[in-house]
């Protein structure tokens, strides 16, 4: 069966720090995969989605990047995080098609 | 493109009641409706979808409705329970597929 993993869980910034949050995927290959931002209390705000290695489509204008080194891979980073950074962070994939969205536990980020 | 309206953004009921919650979409050829629950500090999950080419579906106490005329579709939850309670999202698939979101509905069971 499919399982996704999403890492770390939690973690705390200071301003201007560096981010990374990793998500990968087993069991299915191609997956289209996905980034969601939540702010407190809000909805759910694509970010970033990639429907193949490499392949990365920006939604926002934000300081925050994404990549897909492999297959079931999907990155997202910072380079200077702002306090205006912090939500809970959400990875998902689906197979391709329209179907179920499934997401990772996601990680909640607090900058300070 | 797609754009999804979602009403009401919270919703109380007394337990054992129904709850309903509609959403309202643009993009005539969207054909994949989702709901997702979502409890406090957890990631949603999916909890029923419907497809264009069906107009109601059921899963023992969770029911969907859709309208392609007037580009509605609506969740129905009876017999509500204490575990009910969540916010609840909405979505539509906009081109390529892509899930165009509802703002959610915080759904309170009183007990």
């Amino acid at each position: 069966s499919q399982t996704i993993h999403q890492w770390p869980a939690t973690l705390v910034q200071p301003v201007g720090s560096p981010l990374s949050l990793e998500c990968t995927v087993e069991g299915t290959s191609n997956p289209n995969l996905y980034w969601y931002r939540q702010a407190a209390g809000r909805g759910l705000q694509l970010l970033f989605y990639s429907v193949g290695i490499g392949q990365i489509s920006s939604e926002v204008p934000q300081n925050l990047s994404a990549s897909r080194p492999q297959d079931r891979q999907f990155i997202l980073s910072s380079k200077k995080l702002l306090l205006s950074d912090s939500g809970f962070y959400l990875c998902a994939w689906r197979a391709a098609g329209p179907g179920e969205l499934f997401f990772g536990e996601g990680s909640r980020l607090t900058v300070l | 493109g797609e754009n999804v309206e979602q009403h009401p953004s919270t919703l109380s009921v007394q337990e054992g009641d129904s709850a309903v919650i509609k959403c309202t979409y643009s993009d005539s050829a969207s054909n994949y409706f989702p709901w997702y629950k979502q409890e406090l500090g957890k990631r949603p999950q999916l909890i029923i979808d419907i497809r264009s080419n069906v107009g109601e579906k059921k899963d023992q106490r969770i029911a969907v409705t859709l309208n392609k005329t007037a580009k509605h579709f609506s969740l129905h939850i009876t017999e509500t329970q204490p575990e009910d309670s969540a916010v609840y999202f909405c979505a539509a698939s906009g081109s390529n597929y892509q899930l165009i979101w509802g703002a959610g509905t915080k759904l309170i069971i009183k007990p």
